[in-house]
C-alpha cells in the first residue's frame, strides 16, 4: 500500500527566508505527483504537478522537484511572504490508479 | 468555467438520517472522486470513477453509496448518518491520470 509522509508536519519561519518542505513515498511507481495549497477552512488548490518522467516543475517562486527512484519530492518555496501561510499537501497518483494518495501536510506560518 | 461545484456547504444532521452530498463539474472530466478530511488522518479515498457508469471502491467506502450517471455529475450518499461520518468531504475531477486534480471548496458535515 502506498504511504506518503510529509516532514515536518508544521514550519514557523520568518519573511524572505528560503524554505524547502519534504515529501517521501513508498512505491516508485506512480503516475505523478502534485502539490497542493489548503487555507483553513477552505478547498485544495493544486500549485504543481510533476510527471513521473520530469525532475521538476517550476512556478513563480516555487519549485517542485521528484526523485523518483528515492521516493522523495522537494517543494522550494522562494523569499517567503506571510501570504505563503497555509497546509502544504503533496500526492501522488499510483501507476494504474485514476485518484491520490495525500500526505498529512505540513502546516507553514510566515511571519511579518 | 465554475470548476467542480459541491453543496451544500455546511449541513448538520441526527444520528440515522440520510442525505446526498452533490458533486458537479463543467470540464468534461472524465474521472471524479470523493475524499474525505480529518484532523490528523489527512484526506482519504471514499469512492471514485472513470466515467459515467463506473465507479469504484476507495480506502473508506463503508456508510457511503455512489452512482454516476452523467459525466458532470458524481452524488455522494450517507445511507445513515453516524458521528464518525462527521468529516469535511472534498469532491475532485480531472481528465485522466495525467493531469491535475480540481477540487471543490467541500462539504463540512456534522453528524449529532
Amino acid at each position: 500500500k502506498q504511504e506518503v509522509t510529509q516532514i515536518p508536519a508544521a514550519l514557523s519561519v520568518p519573511e524572505g527566508e528560503n524554505l524547502v518542505l519534504n515529501c517521501s513515498f513508498t512505491d516508485s511507481a506512480i503516475y505523478n505527483l502534485q502539490w497542493f495549497r489548503q487555507d483553513p477552512g477552505k478547498g485544495l488548490t493544486s500549485l504543481l504537478l510533476i510527471q513521473s518522467s520530469q525532475r521538476e516543475q517550476t512556478s513563480g517562486r516555487l519549485n517542485a522537484s521528484l526523485d523518483k527512484s528515492s521516493g522523495r519530492s522537494t517543494l522550494y518555496i522562494a523569499a517567503s511572504q506571510p501570504g505563503d501561510s497555509a497546509t502544504y499537501l503533496c500526492a501522488v497518483r499510483p501507476g494504474g490508479y485514476s485518484t491520490l494518495t495525500f500526505g498529512k501536510g505540513t502546516m507553514l506560518l510566515v511571519s511579518p | 468555467n465554475a470548476g467542480v461545484t459541491q453543496t451544500p456547504k455546511f449541513q448538520v444532521l441526527k444520528t440515522g438520517q440520510s442525505m446526498t452530498l452533490q458533486c458537479a463539474q463543467d470540464m468534461n472530466h472524465e474521472y471524479m472522486s470523493w475524499y474525505r478530511q480529518d484532523p490528523g488522518m489527512g484526506l482519504r479515498l471514499i469512492h471514485y470513477s472513470v466515467g459515467a457508469g463506473i465507479t469504484d471502491q476507495g480506502e473508506v467506502p463503508n456508510g457511503y453509496n455512489v452512482s454516476r450517471s452523467t459525466t458532470e455529475d458524481f452524488p455522494l450518499r450517507l445511507l445513515s448518518a453516524a458521528p464518525s461520518q462527521t468529516s469535511v468531504y472534498f469532491c475532485a475531477s480531472s481528465p485522466d491520470s495525467y493531469q491535475p486534480q480540481h477540487f471543490g471548496d467541500g462539504t463540512r458535515l456534522s453528524i449529532l
